[in-house]
């Protein structure tokens, strides 16, 4: 697609509940991002694919946090027995190195725990 | 990790000025960029700047790399342009700073 697009764009889920999140990413982008951005602050990194590679899984804040990229392509985040401190907007980015393209974000998951 | 600081962390400025925001960052990177975050959340991609500069309308970057150090700046300033704006660079992954935080009032 000619974005990045992440799915849902909101989602209300009651605490203890596991949720999706879907990301799909620019055509032909090898590298996808999630991170995460609480209310008034800053970008949380969560985990880094790239191509074939192993994970870089080093930002997720918990085990009830996992990760998938099937096919090199689209990505979900799953969160699993949801907490209220989860509640965060999600964002999604590819890129494709070696190009002057950067990092392209999708929209976000708003995702609020209640 | 790469610690990236931006400077100022707020700043409040009349429809008209110019400003510049800066970005220190402790270690070499391959990658820079500078992003706006509208109001309603979404992360603009401005610049990919590794090095040198750029300019694209009202708004520039320029990058020192060997210096460490990247700054936007932001002319003629528009209430359209009030956001949080982000520095992030990149080793492996991005680091993010925590932003300047611009609004532009009329």
């Amino acid at each position: 697609g000619a974005g990045v697009s992440q799915s849902p764009s909101n989602k209300v889920t009651e605490k203890g509940k596991d949720v999706e999140l879907r990301c799909d990413p620019i055509s032909g982008h090898t590298a996808l991002y999630w991170y995460r951005q609480s209310l008034g602050q800053g970008l949380e990194f969560l985990i880094y694919f790239q191509g074939n590679s192993a994970p870089d899984k080093s930002g997720l804040p918990s085990d009830r946090f996992s990760a998938e990229r099937t096919g090199g392509s689209v990505s979900t985040l799953t969160i699993q027995r949801t907490q209220q401190e989860d509640s965060a907007v999600y964002l999604c980015a590819s890129s494709s190195f070696g190009q002057e393209s950067g990092y392209t974000f999708g929209s976000g998951t708003r995702l609020t725990v209640v | 990790g790469i610690q990236v600081e931006q400077s100022p962390p707020d700043l409040i400025l009349q429809e008209g000025a110019n400003s510049t925001l800066r970005c220190n960052f402790s270690d070499s990177v391959n990658n820079l960029q500078w992003f706006h975050q509208n109001p309603w959340g979404q992360l603009i991609n401005l610049f990919y700047i590794p090095s040198g500069t750029k300019q694209n309308g009202r708004l520039s970057a320029t990058t020192v790399a060997t210096e460490r150090y990247s700054l936007l700046y932001i002319s003629s300033s528009q209430t359209t342009d009030s956001g949080v704006y982000f520095c992030a660079v990149a080793g492996i992954q991005f680091y993010f700073g925590t932003g300047t935080s611009l609004t532009v009032i009329p």
